[in-house]
């Protein structure tokens, strides 16, 4: 059984630019929420997908937004990029319906913005 | 809103010593309640849980008690291994399993364990 994957590790970007940040989620998981963890800071919850839809979302502004695919594969995209988005951004899988599980993380990727 | 308050670190303790590491709530329903740990490159794992008042929730020698009285969940281990440095983080769902609110994570509390 494969693990929740990241891609990539590390990115740095330039303010005012676009992000796309890729996950995969652990094999039999149907459900995916991205977090954002600035330095020093526990995680915060950005948004949660399930069968395709963003089913919750935390305290981020629009700019922030996401995609699930039919694989129940994710992605988070960042427009305008600020230098305060600067973090390691987590993606958690897990499964809802029969069998809840708990969220799996996978291990971040950390953005920088210059 | 939710929030979790944990002690601030880093904690610094002896191998073998005992080790609590406090965490308190708030919360406008029954939330179910998690210790979380992340290692240094790694992702978060899932360290023990909770998800009613009363229950006791374990794993490796950690272990930490639901009580809605006090609303906390305080994280304790009776003797402490150098592997145990990390930082651990308390955190809470409002629906068992982390519902679609997400987890409201502490701040986290860096454990130092010096052999």
């Amino acid at each position: 059984e494969t693990g929740v994957t990241q891609s990539p590790t590390h990115l740095i970007k330039t303010r005012g630019q676009q992000v796309t940040l890729r996950c995969s989620s652990q094999s039999g998981h149907n459900t995916v929420s991205w977090y954002q963890q600035a330095l020093g800071q526990g995680p915060q919850f950005i948004f949660q997908y399930y069968r395709e839809e963003e089913n919750g979302r935390g305290n981020f502004p629009p700019r922030f937004s996401g995609l699930q695919f039919p694989n129940y594969s994710s992605e988070l995209n960042v427009n305008a990029l600020e230098l305060d988005d600067s973090a390691l951004y987590l993606c958690a899988s897990r499964s809802i319906g029969q069998g809840t599980t708990e969220a799996f993380f996978g291990q971040g990727t950390r953005l920088t913005v210059v | 809103g939710n929030s979790v308050t944990q002690m601030e670190g880093p904690v610094t303790l002896s191998e073998e010593a005992f080790l609590t590491i406090n965490c308190t709530y708030t919360a406008t329903g029954y939330p179910s309640l998690f210790w979380y740990v992340q290692y240094p490159g790694e992702g978060l794992q899932l360290l023990l849980k909770a998800t009613k008042a009363d229950d006791k929730g374990s794993n490796k020698g950690f272990e930490a008690t639901y009580r809605k009285e006090t609303t906390s969940f305080h994280l304790e281990k009776g003797s402490v291994q150098v592997s145990d440095s990390a930082v651990y983080f308390c955190a809470l769902s409002e629906r068992a399993g982390g519902g679609a609110d997400g987890l409201t994570f502490g701040k986290g509390t860096h454990l130092i364990i010096q052999p």
